[in-house]
C-alpha cells in the first residue's frame, strides 16, 4: 500500500517570498504523484502531476514540483508568491493503474502582505 | 462544460438515522470517486467506479456504507445507520476517460451526525 506524508500542516510566509511545500510517498511499487489546490469556499483543483519523463513539473500559477525517487519525496515550490496563493495544498500518490488514490493530510498556506 | 454537481450541500442528521448523497459527473467522464474528507485531515478513496462497475471499495465501511452507480453516469453514496465519527465531507470527482489520474472534484457535502 502506499502513503503520503506532508510534513507541515501550516506554512506562514510573506508575500512575494518563495515557498516550498514538503511531501514524501511510501511505496514498494512505482507510483504517480499529483499536487491538488483547495481554494477557500471551493472544490479541489489539480495543480500538476508526475506521470513520467522530466522529473521537474510545471503546473500552473507558477507552481513547480520535482519528483526524487531516491528520497521519495515531491516537494512544491513557488519562487515568489501571492496573497492570492493562500489555499490548502494536497499532495497525493496513485498506483499504476490508477486504481487507487491516496492523499496526505494537506498542508495549509498563509501568504502575507 | 459543466462542473461535478452534488447534493446536498450540507446535511444534519442524529445518530443511528440514514442519509443519502447525490452525485453527477462531468459529462462523458468513466470515472467516478467517492472521497471523505474528515475535519484536518485529507480525503480518504472510499469507492471508485469505472463506468458502472466497482474497481475499489477497499476503503468502504461496508457494514454500513453503500454505493451505487446505475446506468454508469449519476451515483449515490448512503450511510445506514450513521455514527458521530462519520461526520465529514463527502467529496465525489470524475476522470475522463484518458485523464491519466486527473480528478475533477465537486463541491462536496458537509455532513454533521449529533
Amino acid at each position: 500500500a502506499q502513503s503520503v506524508t506532508q510534513l507541515d500542516s501550516q506554512v506562514p510566509v510573506f508575500e512575494e517570498a518563495p515557498v516550498e511545500l514538503r511531501c514524501n510517498y511510501s511505496s514498494s511499487v512505482s507510483v504517480y504523484l499529483f499536487w491538488y489546490v483547495q481554494y477557500p469556499n471551493q472544490g479541489l483543483q489539480l495543480l500538476l502531476k508526475y506521470l513520467s519523463g522530466s522529473t521537474l513539473v510545471k503546473g500552473i500559477n507558477g507552481f513547480e514540483a520535482e519528483f526524487n525517487k531516491s528520497q521519495t519525496s515531491f516537494h512544491l515550490r513557488k519562487p515568489s508568491v501571492h496573497i492570492s496563493d493562500t489555499a490548502e495544498y494536497f499532495c497525493a500518490v496513485s498506483s499504476y493503474n490508477f486504481n487507487k488514490f491516496y492523499f496526505g493530510s494537506g498542508t495549509k498556506l498563509n501568504v502575507k502582505p | 462544460e459543466a462542473g461535478v454537481a452534488q447534493s446536498p450541500r450540507y446535511k444534519i442528521i442524529e445518530k443511528r438515522q440514514s442519509v443519502a448523497f447525490w452525485c453527477n459527473p462531468i459529462s462523458g467522464h468513466a470515472t467516478l470517486y467517492w472521497y471523505q474528507q474528515i475535519l484536518g485531515q485529507g480525503p480518504k478513496l472510499l469507492i471508485q467506479f469505472q463506468n458502472n462497475g466497482v474497481v475499489d471499495d477497499s476503503q468502504l465501511p461496508k457494514d454500513r456504507f453503500s454505493a451505487e452507480r446505475l446506468k454508469g453516469v449519476d451515483s449515490t453514496l448512503k450511510i445506514q445507520p450513521a455514527k458521530l465519527e462519520d461526520s465529514a465531507v463527502y467529496l465525489c470527482a470524475s476522470s475522463p476517460p484518458a485523464g491519466r489520474g486527473e480528478q475533477y472534484f465537486g463541491p462536496g457535502t458537509r455532513l454533521t451526525v449529533t
